[in-house]
């Protein structure tokens, strides 16, 4: 079965600092893994996902992670934090629906809450 | 193109009552999957269905039921409402399931509030 784990609830990070939330995943087969960001009253964004092509994908607002197979990880970095990346971000893998249902469901790490301190 | 849709967008019930929440996907999308939001359980997978027939379901109980009509919007129900029911319900839509890759777009959810 897969699952994934999202270390810390709650990161803080000053302005123009390095941003690193973390993310661990298991999986019995190849994985597709996602990073979402939700800010406050909002639904989910895609940040980025990787798909089994190059292991360090670039997403949108200057985010990437990489994928590292022998550390079952998929960590989200921002060389330098904005003011505006304040929200919650979200690991997620995608899953295989089942025997015989088909289809595929995306199952959600805890979530991780970024602060930006000026 | 506009975005996935959900009404209404807040929603307060009591206890033992009924609740339908509705989906419009992004147009072309055929694909729609639920999520429930609460800050205990974090984001929960609820169903997807994809051409009117649901492909997956999550581990939730019977109380909660969905349907997919003929051009792609989506409904939830969930009957004889409890207090734990209160969430944020989040809808996703995709171009085209079942291949684990695809995007998913959220639509902004329905604040769900159980008296």
């Amino acid at each position: 079965a897969q699952s994934v784990t999202q270390l810390g609830s709650h990161v803080s990070v000053s302005e123009g600092a390095l941003v690193l939330l973390r993310c661990n995943y298991s999986s019995s087969v190849p994985p597709y893994l996602f990073w979402y960001v939700q800010y406050p009253n909002q639904g989910l964004q895609l940040l980025l996902k990787y798909t089994s092509a190059a292991t360090l994908v670039k997403g949108i607002n200057g985010f990437e992670a990489e994928f590292k197979k022998s550390e079952t990880s998929f960590h989200l970095t921002k060389p330098s934090a904005h003011m505006s990346d304040a929200a919650e971000y979200f690991c997620a893998v995608s899953a295989a629906g089942g025997r015989n249902t088909g289809g595929f469901k995306t199952i959600f790490g805890a979530g991780t809450r970024l602060f930006v301190k000026a | 193109k506009a975005g996935v849709t959900q009404t209404p967008r807040y929603l307060i019930k009591t206890r033992g009552q009924q609740v339908t929440l509705s989906c419009s996907p992004i147009s072309g999308h055929r694909s729609v999957s639920w999520y429930q939001q609460t800050p205990g359980q974090g984001l929960q997978f609820l169903f997807e269905y994809f051409s009117e027939t649901q492909r997956n379901k999550g581990n939730f109980p019977g109380r909660f039921s969905g349907r997919q009509f003929s051009n792609s919007r989506s409904e939830m129900n969930v009957s004889t409402l409890e207090l734990g029911d209160s969430a944020l319900y989040l809808c996703a839509s995709s171009i085209v399931p079942g291949q684990g890759t695809d995007t998913q777009y959220f639509g902004p959810g329905t604040r769900l509030t159980v008296l």
